[in-house]
């Protein structure tokens, strides 16, 4: 069975660095792209980036360039995202999710990962 | 890049027939045929109804079904149903070989 198992919930302070992870289980992890997306409260779906496990390689929306980090590792199958200094915006819910190589269809997500960064 | 536009809202009777637009660029929607649709009830995940603009995942009901003309792609829900009632949102890849989501639809089932 396929599975993206993502860490649990966090609280943050402002300033603060974070990384939250995305295991995948039941297929070859390194034969989709891991993508990463944000759900701020009561707000839609936002792509951020992705990576393709295999070599680590990296696409990043243009609003979210700078501020993550997505990273993988394929030893143990799993992808990251990290920040480096929180701000109270990024509060959200992240979701990790895999496509293949020949299309972008977002087919098994993970169950997402609720970061809240507040003073 | 900017979201893809659709409808905040739209609304039906169980049994009849919606459809939710999703406006792009022919950068995005206009240029690839690579447009997914994904259903999300409150407090879940997404999941994924539409791929490849008409194409549906084994499992997914076939009242739902895609299409694309141009810049826009539809989504049609045929039979609604009550358990419909979810927010929906559409994704394209772009010609900066990233992803791009729509506004997301809020579709209720009078």
């Amino acid at each position: 069975e396929v599975q993206l198992v993502q860490s649990g919930a966090e609280v943050k302070k402002p300033g603060e660095s974070l990384r939250i992870s995305c295991k995948g289980s039941g297929y070859s992890f390194t034969n989709y792209w891991i993508n990463w997306v944000r759900q701020m409260p009561g707000k839609g779906l936002e792509w951020m980036g992705r990576i393709d496990p295999s070599d680590s390689y990296t696409n990043y929306s243009p609003s979210f360039q700078g501020h993550v980090t997505i990273s993988a590792d394929k030893s143990i199958g799993t992808a990251y995202l990290q920040w480096s200094s929180l701000e109270a915006s990024d509060t959200a819910m992240y979701y990790c999710a895999r496509h293949p190589v020949v299309t972008p269809m977002l087919h098994y997500w993970g169950q997402g990962t609720l970061v809240t960064v507040s003073s | 890049q900017s979201a893809l536009t659709q409808p905040a809202s739209v609304s039906g009777s169980p049994g009849q027939s919606i459809t939710i637009s999703c406006t792009g660029t022919s950068s995005d929607v206009g240029g690839y045929n690579f447009v997914s649709w994904y259903q999300q009830h409150p407090g879940k995940a997404p999941k994924l109804i539409i791929y490849d603009v008409s194409d549906r995942p084994s499992g997914v009901s076939n009242r739902f079904s895609g299409s694309k003309s141009g810049n826009t792609a539809s989504l049609t829900i045929s039979g609604l149903q009550a358990e419909d009632e979810a927010d929906y949102y559409c994704s394209s890849f772009t010609s900066s070989s990233t992803l791009v989501f729509g506004g997301g639809t809020k579709l209720t089932v009078l």
